[in-house]
């Protein structure tokens, strides 16, 4: 059974700092990897989409990478600012589970002015 | 112009009474789903339903089934409600392993 954890469960920084989000996955079978944004109240919104055959994607300031060996998968947000205040969740789809997504319990995310 | 709609936003109930909530794409997505999120934020799968296939994870109660008149509808129908079914309900499409779109919530309160 799949299992995504992320780590950290909050994180607060000052405007301007460059930050790492990071998320694991137990088992490495896995279609994809997609990055969600969820604002309070809101639903998700997917940034950045991996699929198991590459090594990261890149979208303005974000940039995620993936090494499915090690089940490890990072979110990288360059310059932050305080609009980028949300909760980051991760979620996997795996071999096993056809387009089902597990999800990870999300990094909330407080980026100060 | 919304992508992925849902509707109720909110729906607050008694134990016991039976419940639908609609969803609607418009993005001509073939696959469905219907995600719950709890409490302390945790988002689980419910179902996945594309016009030939219903995948249900094995933890969802029998109470809840998905009901689609068409490809572009999954609704969700709840019967006997109890109080742990409270959370917050998110429909969501995609096209097979692309990105998932997901609606805006339905938050459900049963009293």
């Amino acid at each position: 059974k799949q299992e995504v954890t992320q780590i950290p469960a909050a994180l607060s920084v000052p405007e301007g700092e460059n930050l790492v989000l990071n998320c694991s996955f137990t088992d490495s079978a896995i279609y994809n990897l997609q990055w969600f944004r969820q604002d309070p109240g809101k639903g998700l919104t997917s940034l950045l989409l991996i699929q198991s055959s590459q090594r990261e994607q890149t979208s303005g300031r974000l940039n995620a990478s993936l090494d499915k060996s090690s089940g490890r998968s990072t979110l990288y947000i360059a310059a932050s600012q305080p609009g980028d205040s949300a909760t980051y969740l991760c979620a996997v789809a795996s071999n096993n589970a056809g387009n089902m997504l597990t999800f990870g319990g999300g990094t909330r995310l407080m980026v100060k002015p | 112009d919304t992508a992925v709609s849902q509707t109720p936003k909110y729906l607050v109930t008694q134990m016991g009474n039976d419940k639908s909530i609609k969803c609607e794409q418009n993005l001509g997505h073939d696959t469905m789903y219907w995600y719950k999120q709890d409490s302390k934020k945790f988002l689980k799968i419910m179902f996945s339903y594309n016009n030939k296939e219903l995948i249900i994870n094995e933890t969802v109660p029998n109470r809840f089934s998905p009901k689609s008149p068409d490809k572009a509808h999954l609704n969700l129908h709840i019967n006997s409600l109890e109080l742990g079914d409270s959370a917050v309900y998110f429909c969501a499409s995609n096209v097979l392993n692309e990105k998932l779109f997901f609606g805006s919530g339905t938050q459900l309160s049963v009293l």
